[in-house]
């Protein structure tokens, strides 16, 4: 299954909503996970299951969709969520990723 | 809280092997199937296999052959052997650890930072 993600890069200023797609070629139903991924550090699970929250992880980060189309939401973008958001899904093997969307500061 | 750290060799020349051993510690080797999986420059993530403490292994079709892993439950390690390396395998890899039901494996939590790998003569 391939994903694609959209757009590549996202300019968006600190406050403000970002709005990331991700797109399965086939349906993953909702077996898909979401990743923030900082240069250096290690990719940090954000969401499963479409929209559960992992641990520890903020209010502001919402998913949605199912099927072929989903979307994760960053509310009120904080200094901190600047990073590459890559989607993953688990419905059917081999597991795929997207090839990520970079949030950046407008 | 879980941590993993990848290490190996950062530079190796094409048709040589590859070995990347990723520690874990704060949980057990049995907590979880263990994973390797890859980010070119400028690409998504490729989930290169698995492996669990009882032995059993998953690769992706396109790595057969060429991929074995391996877990050492002595010292909380696994790890990634990938012979005849070309340009092509040149990424970042990274470990991870993943629950798996009887009929499918899920997300990837945890992940190590990821360990740099370039193919070059």
């Amino acid at each position: 299954i391939v994903m694609t993600q959209s757009p590549a890069t996202l300019s968006v200023s600190p406050g403000e909503r970002a709005t990331l797609s991700c797109r399965a070629s086939q349906s993953v139903s909702t077996n898909l996970a979401w990743y923030q991924q900082k240069p250096g550090q290690a990719p940090r699970l954000l969401l499963y299951d479409t929209s559960t929250r992992a641990t520890d992880i903020p209010a502001r980060f919402s998913g949605s969709g199912s099927g072929t189309d989903f979307i994760l939401t960053i509310d009120s973008l904080q200094s901190e969520d600047f990073a590459l958001y890559f989607c993953q899904q688990y419905n059917n093997w081999p597991q795929t990723f997207g090839q990520g969307t970079k949030v950046e500061i407008k | 809280q879980v941590q993993l750290l990848e290490s190996g060799p950062r530079l190796i020349s094409p048709s040589e092997t590859l070995s990347l051993t990723c520690s874990v510690s704060g949980a057990s080797i049995d907590s979880y199937y263990w994973n390797w999986i890859r980010q070119p420059a400028g690409k998504g993530p490729e989930w290169i296999g698995r492996v669990h403490s009882r032995g059993s292994t998953k690769y992706i079709t396109s790595l057969e052959g060429r991929v074995t892993m391996s877990v050492d439950t002595t010292n909380n390690q696994f790890s990634l052997r990938l012979t005849s390396v070309t340009a092509a395998d040149t990424a970042v890899y990274y470990c991870a650890g993943q629950s798996c039901s009887p009929y499918n494996c899920f997300w990837f939590d945890p992940w190590g930072q990821g360990i740099p790998v370039s193919v070059s003569s």
